[in-house]
């Protein structure tokens, strides 16, 4: 069973502080996504990394995929309130035949 | 672009119930849908796995009895909750993804929110 480590997996912050959230596995992926959830809401994807060395950015949002292709990370530039949700990583294995997702970050953004 | 629409959101039911949950892909085809648990807090948790027209493939642990699902065309998958009792109480959530290759991108429902009295 592939194990996928999310961390941390709280995290208080004020706003206009960054942040980052690692996603890290013994196993490569053949591609990883990374999801925001809000409460009583489905997650919705925010981005897919497929290459080892992969950084994309999404506004204040910059995700990063390992040279390896075993971890990554989402950095948050200047958190907003409206960041504040459960961000979920999930990697595929392709010898899987279903994602794995990550325990999943709680962030919470204060005013 | 790729909507998955979950209905009911809300279900408030008696112990004893069966409760279906709908899912359903309204702008693709669906050739993989997964359903999910959630708790206050915590991660999804993978129900089982299904596929158009073939039998779900459910993760260990979890009652194919109790969880009847069914997956009869590429826009919808059906989750049935059969004589629910209140351990039964979550959050279910259900995804689609338009391939069935490993590590494609899911995308979900709003969730459905089942309280067992």
């Amino acid at each position: 069973t592939q194990l996928l480590e999310q961390s941390p997996q709280f995290l208080s912050i004020q706003e206009g502080e960054n942040l980052t959230v690692y996603c890290n596995s013994s196993s490569v992926f053949s591609s990883l996504q990374w999801y925001r959830q809000e409460p009583g809401e489905g997650p919705v994807l925010l981005v897919t990394v497929v290459t080892g060395g992969e950084v994309k950015k999404l506004k204040r949002l910059t995700f990063q995929f390992g040279d390896a292709r075993k971890d990554s990370s989402l950095h948050i530039t200047a958190a907003q309130p409206g960041d504040t949700g459960l961000y979920l990583c999930a990697g595929g294995y392709t010898n899987a035949g279903k994602s794995t997702f990550g325990d999943g970050t709680t962030l919470t953004v204060k005013p | 672009g790729a909507v998955v629409s979950q209905h009911p959101s809300w279900v408030i039911c008696k112990s004893g119930t069966s409760v279906k949950i709908e899912c359903r892909s309204l702008d693709f085809q669906a050739t993989t849908m997964f359903w999910y648990r959630q708790f206050p807090k915590q991660s999804l948790m993978l129900m089982a796995t299904s596929n158009e027209g073939s039998k779900a493939t459910y993760e260990q642990g979890v009652e194919k009895d109790k969880f009847l699902i069914n997956h009869a065309s590429l826009t919808l998958s059906t989750l049935t909750v059969t004589s629910a009792h209140p351990e039964d109480s979550s959050f279910y959530i259900c995804s689609a993804s338009e391939t069935n290759r490993a590590g494609q991108p899911q995308h979900f429902g709003d969730g459905t929110r089942l309280s067992i009295l």
